[in-house]
């Protein structure tokens, strides 16, 4: 099994600053096989990153992925409002398909 | 629009069973394989079990395996997990999640809201 491991657990920052992400692997993803979510209080999980660095349909160009086999990050270029929420790597190159423990983005 | 409309959550005793249900619309449920995702409320996401497209490829978490089986009818748009042998490490908010392409080993272009299952005496 692919252990994940999301640093910080907490991100304090104020609208319009950078938000840096990351996720790393305990052995190497498969193809790049890695995505990003993103969750907000009683939600479900929304797609932003596939393939590391792939936007999904809809987001916002301020989201971008970047990485290669153990270490991914996720950036968010200048945090909006909406951008306040805990976010979530998946690895889905090998099985089990596995996730890691999250970060959350909270307002400074 | 995409929607996945989880239902079947409920409180159960434990070693009692349960039988979630995933109703799709909005795609071409044959295309894509399925898989539940769950939550504990407040703590993270945990696969549980995947589907593929055409039903024949199943997988699942080993702390599931052996108690929860995974179906999917693809002529009701339907996607199934019956759970059985429940513990109270099983409480947690289910989600149907849709893979973009009909392997499992996929990322998930979509959720539905979940389902809360409690197990509890």
């Amino acid at each position: 099994e692919i252990v994940l491991t999301q640093s910080p657990g907490t991100l304090s920052l104020s609208p319009g600053e950078r938000a840096t992400l990351s996720c790393r692997a305990r052995q190497s993803v498969s193809s790049n096989y890695l995505a990003w979510y993103q969750q907000k209080p009683g939600q479900a999980p929304r797609l932003l990153i596939h393939g590391a660095s792939s936007r999904a349909t809809g987001i916002p160009d301020r989201f971008s992925g970047s990485g290669s086999g153990t270490d991914f990050t996720l950036t968010i270029s200048r945090l909006e409002p909406e951008d306040f929420a805990v976010y979530y790597c998946q690895q889905y190159g090998s099985s089990p398909l596995t996730f890691g423990g999250g970060t959350k983005v909270e307002i400074k | 629009e995409v929607q996945l409309v989880e239902s079947g959550g409920g409180l159960v005793r434990p070693g009692g069973s349960l039988r979630l249900s995933c109703a799709a619309s909005g795609f071409t449920f044959s295309s894509s394989a399925m898989s539940w995702v769950r939550q504990v409320p407040g703590k993270g996401l945990e696969w549980v079990s995947g589907i593929g497209a055409g039903g024949g490829n199943t997988y699942y978490a080993d702390s599931v395996k052996g108690r929860f089986t995974v179906s999917r009818d693809n002529s009701k748009n339907a996607l199934y997990l019956q759970m059985n042998s429940l513990r109270a490490e099983d409480t947690a908010v289910y989600y149907c999640a849709k893979a973009q392409w009909q392997l499992v080993h996929d990322y998930f272009d979509y959720w539905g809201q979940g389902t809360l299952v409690t197990v509890s005496s």
